[in-house]
């Protein structure tokens, strides 16, 4: 099974900062990438799917980059409604995976 | 607007059955891949099982040979047939649509239903 490292495993920010969350896979996935966004209570929801391409509705504050076994997710100017947890998932290969979560907080 | 309602969950004894449910609306259980992703309290996400429109099956190591996923197709309605149930099996239970755009391999999660509480414990 591929696994996913995520990194910070959770982070404290200010409003307007810019945060960078890590995911390392454990062999390459090419660009089979994806993050979710978490909020308490609640059920993920799709931010940013093939490492790079924002779903539609999604802010351009947040951008996806990377290939191979490295991957980040990027804030540009955090939002009071970005506090939430983060997840990475690869669909290269089953088992699909997902990170253990990025826990995004206040400072 | 796409709306995956999912129901059937609840307490169950280890080694008992459960059949989830997830009733779609504006999207076809049958022509889209459909899955489970499944999160233990305070945890993260695991994905349980996926569906392909053709029919083929899927399924982690965690719950092969004990949950079996299907569809019926006159009622629009995904299922997840959950047998020797087990105490690690316990959280919140999620329909999701998996999309697959044209020509492109990379499947993604672009739909999630609201999820259904499962709790295995006697």
């Amino acid at each position: 099974d591929i696994q996913m490292t995520q990194s910070p495993s959770s982070l404290s920010a200010s409003v307007g900062d810019r945060v960078a969350i890590t995911c390392r896979a454990s062999q390459s996935i090419s660009t089979y990438l994806n993050w979710y966004q978490q909020k308490r209570g609640k059920a993920p929801n799709l931010l940013i799917h093939a490492t790079t391409t924002l779903q539609s509705g999604v802010p351009s504050r947040f951008s996806g980059s990377g290939s191979g076994t490295d991957f980040t997710l990027t804030i540009t100017g955090l939002q009071p409604e970005d506090f939430a947890t983060y997840y990475c998932q690869q669909s290269h290969s089953s088992p699909w995976t997902f990170g253990q979560g990025t826990k995004v907080e206040v400072k | 607007e796409v709306q995956l309602v999912e129901s059937g969950g609840g307490l169950i004894q280890p080694g008992g059955s459960l059949r989830l449910s997830c009733a779609a609306s504006e999207v076809s259980v049958s022509s889209n891949y459909m899955s489970w992703v499944r999160q233990a309290p305070g945890k993260g996400l695991e994905w349980v099982s996926l569906l392909y429109s053709g029919g083929r099956t899927d399924y982690a190591d965690s719950v092969k040979g004990r949950f079996t996923i299907s569809r019926d197709n006159s009622k629009n309605t995904l299922y997840l047939q959950m047998n020797s149930l087990r105490g690690e099996d316990t959280g919140v239970y999620y329909c999701v649509r998996v999309q697959e755009d044209y020509g492109d391999p990379r499947l993604y999660i672009d739909y999630w239903g609201q999820g259904t509480l499962v709790t295995v414990s006697s």
